[in-house]
This record gives structure tokens, C-alpha cells and sequence, in this order.
């Protein structure tokens, strides 16, 4: 069985201060793991992802993830928030053969100025 | 290049009423998947189908129908619209590990 959890449904930060949205999954088996982004009233668009290899990921717009196996976690970071990162962020874990994705509640990220 | 198209955007239905969501892509992905979203609960899964011909149950399929019509259409379908149905609904497809989502379709049941 696979699941996630994040940590905060909501998270604050300043312009310019350090993003870290939390994930932690379970899984039964070797997982893939995903962070999502939403925009209002839009749908689902892929930030990075882990499969094999590397266990920092880098994906758009500046964020990355270390998917850290001891600790089953997969937290997203950025360095320094912009106004246009305020949206909602999913995790999400799906094992080796993809078919079904699990998704975290969310984790809306307001960036204030 | 469109993607994963949904129709319609929004929908009011009364309790009772019947409807189908429309879902196609164009990417010529063999999996496509039905996920429902709402506050606090992130997105579920309904039901998906890995390729033409085959549909399997998510994790909230009661109340729910679907129809892979052909590799590009996956359809699914209130019989009986309950408010508890109120919801987002998203279509997507998928291409190895990475899934590729419509824009989705905002359903009120009154």
C-alpha cells in the first residue's frame, strides 16, 4: 500500500525567503515520487520527479526535492520565494509500474511581499 | 498541441440528474485516469484505465461510471447526482512515471 502525507495545508513565507514544503510517503515498494503545482482554477502541472538515480532532483521555476529513503521523505525546497511560486502543492508516490499516482492533501504556499 | 481536453469547464446539476465528463488526449497515452479533488483531501482517484478496454476501481469509485470509448477518450458518468458529488473533477493520462492533467471540471449538485 502506498500514501502520503504533507506536513502544513498552509505555509507563509516572504519574497526571498527559503520555500520547504513537506512529504512524507510510505510504501511498499520501491517508490516514484512527484511534487505537483496548481494554480488557481488551472490543473496539475508536473514540478520533478523522482524515479531512479540521483537522489536531489531539480525541477522548474528554481525548486528541487531530496528524496532521502532512511527518513521516507521527499521535501520540496527553493532558496528564495517569488511572488508568482503562491500556489498549491501536491506530492504524490506511485510504484514501479504507474498505475495509480496517490496524492498528498496539498500544501497551499502564500508568498507575501 | 491540446494535451488532455476536458468538457464541460463548469456544470450545475439537480440531484437525480444524469451527466458525463468528457475526457481526450491527444498524446496517444495508453493509461488514463479520473480524479476527484476537494478541500483538504487532495486529488482521489475514481477510477483509471491502463489501456483501450480496460477500466479498473480507485479509491472512490461508488456513485461513478466510465468508458474507455477508444485510446483517446475516457468518459465518466453520474447516473444519479448526489451533492456529495460536488466537486473538481480531473482527467489525466500517462506516459511512463510522468501524468499529464485537463484543465478540469468544477461540478455543483444542488
Amino acid at each position: 500500500a502506498q500514501s502520503v502525507t504533507q506536513l502544513g495545508s498552509h505555509v507563509s513565507v516572504s519574497e526571498g525567503a527559503l520555500v520547504l514544503l513537506r512529504c512524507n510517503y510510505s510504501s511498499s515498494v520501491p517508490p516514484y515520487l512527484f511534487w505537483y503545482v496548481q494554480y488557481p482554477n488551472q490543473g496539475l502541472q508536473l514540478l520533478l520527479k523522482y524515479t531512479t538515480g540521483a537522489t536531489l532532483v531539480k525541477g522548474i521555476n528554481g525548486f528541487e526535492a531530496e528524496f532521502k529513503k532512511s527518513e521516507t521523505s521527499f521535501h520540496l525546497t527553493k532558496p528564495s520565494a517569488h511572488m508568482s511560486d503562491a500556489a498549491e502543492y501536491f506530492c504524490a508516490v506511485s510504484g514501479a509500474l504507474f498505475n495509480k499516482f496517490y496524492f498528498g492533501s496539498g500544501t497551499k504556499l502564500n508568498v507575501k511581499p | 498541441n491540446a494535451g488532455v481536453t476536458q468538457t464541460p469547464k463548469f456544470q450545475v446539476l439537480k440531484t437525480g440528474q444524469s451527466m458525463t465528463l468528457q475526457c481526450a488526449q491527444d498524446m496517444n497515452h495508453n493509461s488514463m485516469y479520473w480524479y476527484r479533488q476537494d478541500p483538504g483531501m487532495g486529488l482521489r482517484l475514481i477510477y483509471y484505465s491502463a489501456s483501450e478496454g480496460t477500466t479498473d476501481k480507485g479509491e472512490v469509485p461508488n456513485g461513478y461510471n466510465v468508458s474507455r470509448l477508444n485510446k483517446r477518450e475516457f468518459s465518466l458518468r453520474l447516473e444519479s447526482a448526489a451533492p456529495s458529488q460536488t466537486s473538481v473533477y480531473f482527467c489525466a493520462s500517462r506516459v511512463g512515471p510522468e501524468a499529464f492533467f485537463g484543465q478540469g471540471t468544477r461540478l455543483t449538485v444542488v
